[in-house]
């Protein structure tokens, strides 16, 4: 059983591109959650989806940023314009959100660095 | 902001037993107390977590206080590969987001 696959592990981007994350859960997990951990920081959530849903966009920066998590395929980060204050690890987990071990599991991140 | 209080670094001689205490003073009854931990430049790793009991599982120990005001994770034989950021984190649902703390960085001494 495939753990939490994230890619691209790491992005370069210039100011003012736009960076695409992709998190692909575990096999039977509906539930992906979005962290970012800056340097030298602790990690800071972002975004709760289920599949087709947000359901906590709390810790979602305003503007710039967005994300989904559609019926078919990965869950997607997207950050358009990017600065170099985005520079970060972000890191996708997921879950069943139910039962006993509704644990999230940590995907290894995409380090994201803009020049 | 995290609910709560942990050292900022340890040092445990490898071989060792680590015992790593947490303070969460302000804990509610429905809260379950949760440890992770992230070793360097990966994603976070869940280790244990408890509602009130005493917990192992084939990582760690964890001991809960009884009145649930703190806890101690336990790692009963450390070994370098240990070494890590340790997050204790409390919150109500498995499913709800996770607020991470500045946790314990761990060092195992050779």
């Amino acid at each position: 059983n495939a753990g939490v696959m994230q890619n691209p592990r790491h992005l370069v981007r210039r100011r003012g591109q736009e960076a695409r994350l992709r998190c692909s859960p575990m096999k039977g997990h509906s539930h992906v959650y979005w962290y970012r951990q800056l340097p030298e920081e602790g990690l800071k959530f972002m975004v709760y989806l289920q599949k087709e849903n947000i359901i906590d966009e709390s810790g979602m920066p305003k503007e710039r940023f967005s994300a989904e998590f559609p019926k078919e395929g990965p869950s997607i980060l997207r950050i358009q314009q990017v600065v170099r204050g985005d520079s970060a690890a972000y890191f996708c987990a997921s879950s069943t959100g139910t039962g006993l071990n509704g644990e999230q599991f940590f995907g290894p991140g995409t380090r994201l660095t803009v020049l | 902001d995290a609910k709560t209080t942990q050292p900022p670094s340890m040092d445990c001689a490898e071989g060792r037993a680590a015992n790593l205490p947490c303070n969460h003073s302000t804990i509610s009854g429905n809260e379950y107390v949760y440890w992770y931990r992230q070793i360097h430049s990966q994603g976070p790793q869940y280790i244990i977590h408890g509602l009130k009991n005493n917990e192992t599982n084939e990582m760690a120990s964890l001991i809960i206080t009884e009145d649930r005001k703190s806890s101690t994770l336990i790692l009963p034989h450390a070994t370098l590969r240990d070494t890590a950021v340790y997050y204790c984190i409390v919150r109500v649902r498995r499913d709800d987001k996770i607020i991470f703390g500045k946790g314990t960085r761990l060092h195992i001494l050779p």
